[in-house]
């Protein structure tokens, strides 16, 4: 158990309106990630994180940004929803000093009608 | 562009018997993960591999890493109900210290009592 929390774990909204989910982590892990996962595609990499106002681009960032001001949250914007961006988000750390392994916390289910 | 192509994507078998889930890819790994989802729930890191040839066994499940290090294999031997779930193998690339990784599909396996 790495200590990941993340909220909300269900939401519903509408298209257009913003919308945070907020990864939370108690064991000040440097790097974190958000991914989405939908049928077909497997995990696919939104945004991570390296430390502190430290933020990189994945492979499917458009209509979205990160930011984590402390190391213990890290926070996933999506600034106007899109029903495109309905699937299951999930937050991940990584251990320092190891050959890439993550850890996944229990993931947030997001539908924008 | 998926990198890492996971096959077969669906799998259903009786209790007792063996089988084997495949990670291809034309790209050279630094590390490979498998991990192993159940339904509303994050991925649970199974195994890392790093070695090209590598053999690593995890009780009734063997994994190996190519000796290319450009795909993967996981045998169940022996399958048993709790073995049911999404299984999801991921790829590491660069030399680099970002943790990123790239997701195969996933294999959604059910075994049958």
């Amino acid at each position: 158990d790495a200590g990941i929390t993340q909220s909300p774990r269900h939401k519903v909204t509408e298209t257009g309106t913003p919308v945070t989910l907020r990864c939370h982590q108690t064991e000040n892990h440097r790097y974190m990630y958000w991914y989405r996962q939908d049928p077909g595609h497997g995990l696919r990499l939104i945004h991570y994180s390296y430390g502190v106002k430290d933020t990189d681009k994945g492979e499917v960032s458009d209509g979205y940004s990160v930011s984590r001001s402390k190391t213990e949250d890290f926070l996933l914007t999506l600034e106007s929803a899109t029903s495109s961006q309905t699937s299951v988000y999930f937050c991940a750390i990584k251990m320092t000093g190891t050959a890439g392994e993550q850890y996944f916390g229990p993931g947030t289910r997001l539908t924008v009608t | 562009t998926q990198l890492l192509e996971q096959s077969p994507q669906f799998l259903s078998i009786q209790e007792g018997e063996n089988l084997t889930v495949y990670c291809n890819s034309s790209s050279v790994f630094s590390s490979l993960q498998w991990y192993r989802q159940e339904p509303g729930e994050g991925p649970v890191l199974l195994v890392t591999v790093v070695t090209g040839g590598e053999v690593k066994k995890l009780k009734r499940l063997t994994f190996q890493f190519g000796d290319a290090r450009k795909d993967s294999s996981l045998h169940i031997t022996a399958a048993q109900p709790g073995d049911t779930g999404l299984y999801l193998c991921a790829g590491a690339r660069g030399s680099g210290n970002t943790g990123k990784l790239i997701f195969g599909q996933g294999t959604t396996l059910q075994v049958k009592p």
